[in-house]
């Protein structure tokens, strides 16, 4: 299992401000990721990195923007916070595992956004 | 693209109770995994179980099996002796499979209520 942490886990926010969400894991993924959801939906890929210095827009167009200067850190930035940014944003990272045969995603926590 | 569908918004048993949840994909690829995540009201996504589609058996976790008809395209859970603790959103997920990060696509999700 992954360990993976995102801070904050809430934040409220004005209109305008600039905003960056973290994302941090300890075993060392190669993989990833950065998903939105909006409450009682599913999620939408907007970010993925396989590596550092490695990064690529996902399935949903988002403004936000990410960065992968070390494999354990995958911050997310918005750079002016807008209403329609609320959302909850997850992170996740992964690794191929020969014995599971199988690339496995591992979720944070998430944070739930609100930009007033 | 890989579409996957859940076609039941939500469901209510009683504990101990056995449930079905159904889920449906749509690809062209012959190599995927599929998946099943839950997120508890406390929001972290868990992986609850694994499928390989190139394995005709059907996986099992403890109370947590699966029914893949890889004809059909469906991909069922069925939790067995219910929980309180099993009250979730649930998630089908595909994955196609292959080099570099691999996206997940998610269903619209299940909200599951087990009662007391």
């Amino acid at each position: 299992e992954a360990d993976i942490y995102q801070t904050p886990r809430y934040l409220v926010i004005g209109t305008g401000k600039k905003i960056t969400l973290e994302c941090s894991q300890t075993m060392g993924h190669d993989k990833m990721y950065w998903y939105q959801q909006d409450p009682g939906m599913e999620l939408h890929l907007i970010h993925y990195s396989y590596g550092v210095n490695s990064t690529e827009k996902g399935d949903l167009s988002s403004e936000s923007t990410v960065s992968r200067i070390r494999t354990e850190h995958f911050p997310l930035t918005l750079e002016s916070a807008r209403p329609s940014h609320t959302s909850q944003y997850l992170c996740a990272s992964s690794e191929y595992s020969a014995r599971a045969s199988t690339d496995t995603q591992y979720f944070g926590p998430g944070t739930r956004l609100t930009v007033l | 693209a890989q579409t996957v569908t859940q076609s039941q918004p939500e469901m209510s048993v009683q504990e101990a109770e056995t449930v079905t949840l159904s889920c449906t994909y749509d690809t062209s690829e012959s190599n995927y995994y599929l998946f099943w995540y839950k997120q508890p009201p406390s929001r972290q996504m868990i992986l609850v179980i694994r499928q390989e589609a190139y394995k005709q058996q059907n996986a099992t976790e403890n109370r947590f099996s699966v029914n893949f008809q890889k004809a059909a395209k469906s991909f069922s859970l069925k939790i067995s002796d219910s929980q309180l603790g099993d009250t979730a959103m649930y998630f089908c997920a595909f994955m196609k499979r292959g080099q570099g990060a691999q996206k997940l696509v998610f269903g619209q999700g299940t909200r599951l209520t087990i009662n007391p």
